[in-house]
């Protein structure tokens, strides 16, 4: 059973533009939610992440809006970039008990210039 | 800042050989350490956690018979991939995670360990 899943699979943005990733979640007892950002041949690196008490988190151009009742999630990229081009999972887990992260299967955005 | 590195990034073997990838963790200590493999119709599958004082647990259709894992202290270890056959490509990324008091809990990556089985 797939605990996280992302919408859309790809996107394609203008430079400039607002690109939205969007992200649900089935447990919960899920409580952090990081999104990782992976270029081709390297490893996600953590972008930003959001627990459950908030339903905002903003750093920089990435924001990450969260509804707790509704089990989803966010992440928005403002003035997006050609380098922003990658792709972006989102992962969720129970926060401080060492359970495993749950990912998504990605969504890879494309931003042209 | 917290760095994790593996080596080797890549690594080519002949089917039915075996090889071995190592995680290190540089500037903290990891409470867990978790391998995933990659690949692009599976996204990220788990393989093990590891996590200090517990023993390693494997998740399903991953064995300790297949995937030995060494996680002697909280800044190293070693997975090795058996037998590897043609399955087992993709690219095997470590995940070292520091949670505990103060609702710390983050999982930082590897640039990976790219297998190829020829």
């Amino acid at each position: 059973q797939q605990q996280v899943r992302q919408s859309p699979q790809s996107l394609t943005v203008w430079e400039g533009e607002t690109a939205i990733l969007n992200c649900s979640y089935e447990n919960s007892a899920f409580d952090y939610f990081p999104w990782y950002q992976q270029f081709p041949g390297e490893g996600p690196a953590l972008l930003i992440a959001i627990r459950s008490v908030s339903d905002k988190k903003e750093d920089g151009r990435f924001t990450i809006f969260f509804n707790k009742r509704e089990k989803k999630l966010s992440l928005h990229i403002t003035d997006s970039q050609p380098g922003d081009s990658a792709t972006y999972f989102c992962a969720a887990t129970q926060q401080g008990t060492g359970s495993k992260l749950s990912f998504g299967k990605g969504a890879k955005l494309t931003v042209s210039p | 800042g917290a760095l994790v590195y593996q080596y080797p990034r890549r690594t080519i073997c002949k089917s039915g050989t075996s090889m071995r990838m190592e995680c290190q963790a540089v500037g903290f200590q990891a409470t867990s350490v978790a391998w995933y493999r990659q690949s692009p119709q599976k996204t990220f599958e788990l393989i093990a956690l590891s996590t200090v004082n517990s023993a390693i647990k494997y998740e399903q259709n991953f064995t300790q018979e297949k995937f030995p894992i060494s996680h002697p202290n909280l800044s190293f270890s070693s997975m090795t991939v058996l037998n590897a056959y043609l399955e087992d490509r993709g690219l095997y990324l470590c995940g070292a995670r520091v949670w505990g008091g103060g609702g710390q809990d983050t999982q930082y990556f590897g640039p990976g360990t790219r297998l190829l089985v020829l």
